[in-house]
């Protein structure tokens, strides 16, 4: 079955820089990658997400990028803010079989500092 | 449009009790997924259930636990003989269709095993 994997766990920046976090997926299958955002004792929140048939999504100061062939896929945030400490997770598709059930990873806990 | 609905928010069972958590998905939505959330970490898939079917429940433990989705009424994941490891808190998403749509979080359940 479909494995993610997140890094870094956690990730420390200043206001105002950027935080890129990183997975990779080993399903060559999964075409909807999304990220959700949680904050402390609350439900994740999408944030943003791509499909297979796009390299790059942006909304604002959050950007996806995905790379099908090396089975990647990244969350920058920009200009980050003191709200922007959250946990974040990325996900994928967990199945050629389009159940919409989705593989969660690990989770970067994002912290940015006023 | 009212959200995903959970209850309880909070549950408390002492070993060997039952464990019965709700889930009303959004409107207009007719998949159901169940997530299972240890303390600091991911988000594990455990089932996905369409009206009065279960689709997939690979992440299910095989023994204790049980979901349902009937044709009438909330979705209840249910957990019999509850042991300190099941304390956790557990997720409930809904989605409109079963191909790669973001999934919608209800605010969980968090339950305790005393």
């Amino acid at each position: 079955g479909e494995n993610v994997e997140q890094h870094p766990s956690t990730l420390s920046v200043q206001e105002g820089d950027s935080a890129v976090i990183k997975c990779t997926y080993s399903d060559s299958a999964s075409n909807y990658f999304p990220w959700y955002k949680q904050e402390l004792g609350k439900r994740p929140q999408l944030i943003i997400d791509i499909r297979s048939n796009v390299g790059e999504k942006k909304d604002q100061r959050i950007a996806v990028t995905l790379n099908k062939t090396a089975k990647h896929f990244s969350l920058h945030i920009t200009e980050t803010q003191p709200e922007d400490s959250a946990v974040y997770f990325c996900a994928a598709s967990g199945d050629s079989g389009n159940t919409g059930k989705l593989i969660f990873g690990q989770g970067t806990t994002l912290q940015v500092k006023p | 449009n009212a959200g995903v609905m959970q209850n309880p928010r909070h549950l408390v069972r002492r070993r060997g009790q039952e464990a019965r958590l709700r889930c009303s998905p959004m409107k207009g939505h007719s998949h159901v997924y169940w997530y299972r959330q240890l303390p600091e970490e991911g988000l594990k898939f455990m089932v996905y259930l369409q009206k009065e079917n279960i689709i997939d429940e690979s992440g299910m433990p095989k023994e204790r636990f049980s979901a349902e989705f009937p044709k009438e009424g909330p979705s209840i994941l249910r957990i019999q003989q509850v042991v300190r490891g099941d304390s956790a808190a557990y997720f409930c998403a809904s989605s409109p269709s079963s191909g790669n749509s973001p999934l919608h979080f209800g605010n969980g359940t968090r339950l305790t095993v005393t």
